[in-house]
């Protein structure tokens, strides 16, 4: 497996702001995925986080909602811009070994 | 038609029993099946890979595919209370191989085993 954290566990911020999620892995890893948790939901996948290159964004998000950064093998970001209520989530990064996929403890995220 | 297909339950179980965990998916060139648990307020804990037809086994859990009938299932023999969670079947979405990434994930089922 490996190990994964990010950076906050958790916050709460007010409409319309912007939050920017860290996730560091402890060693490199090729594959890097953005999920999103809503309330008492399953996960979706968000962007699969390119080194070099632009994310790939799946059917329903966009960049400039989830802006994403992947400076090298080993971490990336997720922004969640002009937050609203319904961003209000469980925000997870995990990362592709050898098939499998294993996941960051999230970051949870409220919006008033 | 959802592409991966889980009964949300709860599904309740006393302790000692087996836990019959189902899936569905509905696309045939899918090639990776997974299945996660996870605690209340936790993030998801990979606990099964299986990819070929058949029966997988891992200590108390067993993993079965049928690709024919597009169905995998998770065993849990001995359940135990702390084996009370969600678990979310997993499919690798179309397009890609097993390396790839872009896991479609059920709804989960949630389990209580029942001391």
């Amino acid at each position: 497996s490996a190990v994964i954290s990010q950076k906050p566990s958790r916050d709460i911020c007010q409409r319309g702001t912007s939050l920017t999620i860290q996730c560091q892995v402890d060693s490199q890893v090729t594959m890097m995925f953005w999920y999103r948790q809503q309330p008492g939901q399953s996960l979706t996948l968000i962007a699969t986080a390119n080194q070099g290159s632009e994310a790939t964004y799946e059917s329903g998000f966009v960049i400039d909602k989830f802006p994403i950064s992947r400076p090298n093998l080993t971490f990336s970001t997720l922004t969640v811009s002009n937050m609203s209520p319904e961003d209000s989530s469980i925000y997870l990064c995990s990362v592709g070994r050898q098939g499998e996929q294993f996941f960051g403890p999230g970051t949870r995220l409220t919006v008033l | 038609q959802k592409e991966v297909e889980q009964n949300s339950g709860p599904l309740s179980v006393p302790e000692g029993a087996i836990a019959s965990l189902n899936c569905t998916y509905s696309d045939r060139v899918s090639q990776s099946f997974f299945w996660y648990r996870q605690y209340s307020g936790k993030s998801p804990e990979l606990i099964m890979s299986i990819y070929s037809n058949g029966d997988k086994e891992d200590g108390r859990f067993t993993a079965q595919l049928n690709k024919a009938s597009q169905y995998v299932s998770l065993l849990i023999r001995d359940s135990q209370p702390s084996d009370s969670a969600t678990y979310l079947c997993a499919v690798n979405g179309r397009g890609g191989s097993s390396n790839t990434g872009k896991l479609i994930f059920g709804q989960g089922t949630t389990l209580q085993v029942k001391p």
